[in-house]
């Protein structure tokens, strides 16, 4: 089916490991984005990219960083993990009228950081 | 900046009662607006939206109203069911060169009693 895959599903991490969250789109959009989602704080945007080999910060980029070598991929690493990065992590994507159509978002990524 | 603002839940409500969400916004220019819904365990869905001052969307017996004048794109349905139980998002994207980037709400979760 089209839309959007992350990868992988759950994840559990110790402070101070890292690890690389892969989102796939298969819709041939341009843009891409990852947000966290905490209780009581809806959806926070992380980073961004509005285009291949673009990237850009959202509202809380701290602690990570993208990669968007491909256009249909947008990878979201963590370096050095803190537990303050326990949450779930969604991408999503969107084509040049996104204003029209909206997002299409993945299942999302349970990360627990111990 | 943008910004939504959602009535906080959680709402409870018996199965056929009527459902208001209320969502309120602050934007500059003319923003598309959009509900989305989550489901337990899974992604944000597209649920409806409106890209105009008056136009209404519907979807799966959900509307809501573009209200330019009151700032505002409640969220309505006349008979909930035991599966609209999710939480709810609003969210807005900007016009003119921000209008990629979505700006959510905080989220209302939404639980129907049989």
């Amino acid at each position: 089916n089209a839309g959007v895959t992350q990868t992988p599903k759950f994840r559990v991490l110790k402070t101070g490991q890292s690890m690389t969250l892969l989102c796939a789109q298969d819709m041939n959009h341009e843009y891409m984005y990852w947000y966290r989602q905490d209780p009581g704080m809806g959806l926070r945007l992380i980073h961004y990219s509005v285009g291949e080999g673009t990237t850009a910060k959202g509202e809380v980029p701290d602690g990570y960083n993208v990669s968007r070598l491909k256009k249909q991929n947008f990878l979201l690493g963590l370096e050095s993990a803190a537990p303050s990065q326990t949450s779930v992590y969604f991408c999503a994507s969107s084509g040049q009228r996104q204003g029209t159509y909206g997002y299409t978002f993945g299942s999302g990524t349970r990360l627990t950081v111990v | 900046g943008d910004s939504v603002t959602q009535m906080e839940g959680p709402v409870t409500l018996s199965e056929e009662a009527f459902l208001t969400i209320n969502c309120t916004y602050t934007a500059t220019g003319y923003p598309s607006l959009f509900w989305y819904v989550q489901y337990p365990g899974e992604g944000l869905q597209l649920l409806l939206k409106a890209t105009k001052a008056d136009d209404k969307g519907s979807n799966k017996g959900f509307e809501a109203t573009y209200r330019k004048e009151t700032t505002s794109f409640h969220l309505e349905k006349g008979s909930v069911q035991v599966s609209d139980s999710a939480v709810y998002f609003c969210a807005l994207s900007g016009s003119g060169g921000s209008n990629y980037k979505l700006t959510f709400g905080k989220g209302t979760l939404l639980t129907v009693n049989p």
